[in-house]
């Protein structure tokens, strides 16, 4: 089955772009996706990409696609405290999604 | 506004006792359900399927006696965690498809979640 990989911590400054990057093994993923959690809350969906795009652009968001190495990033941009959460990368080769293990960013303010 | 829903957000009960866990499409049919776990600073782990009208879909190594699913109709689908211990304590989140969307970014829907604590 699927494999999803991500590191698992990142601090950066507000302000700052935070960069958080996640590896995936079954290049049938259709869409990839972005969650983000908060303390005690469920996921919310950032965003998504399909796998025919190198990049997608949402706000201050950005993610970028590089299918040959099965590698996705999402950029958050002028990163806020509110940023401060962690952030889920999945794959979903047909509607059931799996789950990276989430890298939890710290905004210093 | 939420469209899946999750009922009760937290609870707390006996070790050896059942817990019923409840989620909810609000404004669709949801054909198919997941029902995920997720244990501390761990990803999310599907535990299971749930089809309407059929049986659930376990993935392998969730115990299908411990935890029953049910799917008896087109918006609502129930995990009970049966004989509870505390190493059931964990986060309990269910998700829906939206069969009429075909945008896959916007698919699928998660609850807020359900918190169980087995004592």
């Amino acid at each position: 089955g699927e494999d999803v990989e991500q590191s698992l911590f990142l601090s950066v400054r507000e302000g700052d772009s935070s960069v958080i990057n996640c590896t995936y093994t079954d290049s049938s993923s259709t869409y990839l996706y972005w969650y983000k959690q908060e303390p005690g809350a469920g996921l919310q969906l950032l965003t998504y990409i399909f796998s025919n795009m190198d990049m997608k652009q949402d706000q201050r968001l950005t993610v970028l696609l590089n299918k040959k190495d099965k590698h996705l990033s999402l950029r958050i941009a002028d990163t806020q405290t509110g940023d401060s959460a962690i952030y889920f990368c999945a794959g979903a080769g047909s509607y059931q999604l799996t789950f990276g293990k989430g890298t939890k960013l710290s905004v210093i303010p | 506004g939420a469209v899946v829903s999750q009922h009760p957000s937290w609870v707390i009960c006996k070790s050896g006792t059942s817990v019923k866990i409840e989620c909810r499409s609000l404004d669709f049919q949801a054909t198919t359900m997941f029902w995920y776990r997720q244990f501390p600073k761990q990803s999310l782990m599907l535990m299971a399927t749930s089809n309407e009208g059929s049986k659930a879909t376990y993935e392998q190594g969730v115990e299908k006696d411990k935890f029953l699913i049910n799917h008896a109709s087109l918006t609502l689908s129930t995990l009970t965690v049966t004989s509870a211990h505390p190493e059931d304590s964990s986060f309990y989140i269910c998700s829906a498809r939206d069969p009429r969307i075909t945008q896959a970014g916007n698919t699928i829907y998660f609850g807020e979640g359900s918190w169980l604590t087995v004592v």
